[in-house]
């Protein structure tokens, strides 16, 4: 079966600081991988997708971005924090269609100080 | 982007009471809806994956029903208790949106003892 490992679980970064999260998967090939993040009192809101190795699809404009180095790992990024970037990060896994349950990393809760 | 919506944003029902809310989205080119509950800081659990428009699918105490002539899916709780408090979220997949799933802004529902 399908396992997203995801980490770090927690961090507090100051703000200009840079940020790296990563996500990998087991148990299948080639999936679809989101970046989601659910900001204080609000629900989860689409970042980042990929469908593949290098293949990455941007939601909203914003000072993050993803990679997808290899095909089971999916990386968020950011050059420089800031304030509003605080909230909670998850990474899921998602079939074709959506068909099946997505499958989700156990979250990075990200303070920004 | 697919906007969809969840009523109501919070909920507070008593121990053994029933409940139910709503998840709205596009009727059109849909493909698939799905029912996560949520607990904070946790990844989302999947309850339902529902596909076809009548279909009605249940796990326990909780039921749902999919409307995709109309757009809306209901969930449904039967004799509440504490530990069903969470936030429940629906997501919701359609064609001309390609690989991207969307959830709405969830709804928090607290079991008073």
């Amino acid at each position: 079966s399908q396992t997203i490992h995801q980490w770090p679980a927690t961090l507090v970064q100051p703000v200009g600081s840079p940020l790296s999260l990563e996500c990998t998967v087991e148990g299948t090939s080639n999936p679809n991988l989101y970046w989601y993040r659910q900001a204080a009192g609000r629900g989860l809101q689409l970042l980042f997708y990929s469908v593949g190795i290098g293949q990455i699809s941007s939601e909203v404009p914003q000072n993050l971005s993803a990679s997808r180095p290899q095909d089971r790992q999916f990386i968020l990024s950011s050059k420089k924090l800031l304030l509003s970037d605080s909230g909670f990060y998850l990474c899921a896994w998602f079939s074709l269609g959506g068909w099946t349950e997505a499958f989700f990393g156990q979250g990075t809760r990200l303070t920004v100080v | 982007i697919l906007n969809v919506e969840q009523s109501p944003q919070s909920l507070h029902v008593q121990e053994g009471d029933s409940t139910n809310f709503t998840c709205s989205f596009p009727s059109s080119n849909f493909y698939a809806l799905h029912w996560y509950r949520w607990e904070t800081a946790k990844s989302p659990e999947a309850l339902f994956v529902m596909t076809l428009n009548g279909d009605e699918k249940k796990k326990g105490r909780i039921s749902a029903t999919l409307n995709t002539k109309e757009g809306y899916s209901y969930l449904y709780i039967k004799g509440s208790q504490p530990e069903d408090s969470a936030t429940y979220l629906c997501a919701s997949w359609a064609l001309e949106t390609g690989n991207q799933f969307y959830f709405g802004t969830g709804t928090s529902l607290t079991v008073i003892p």
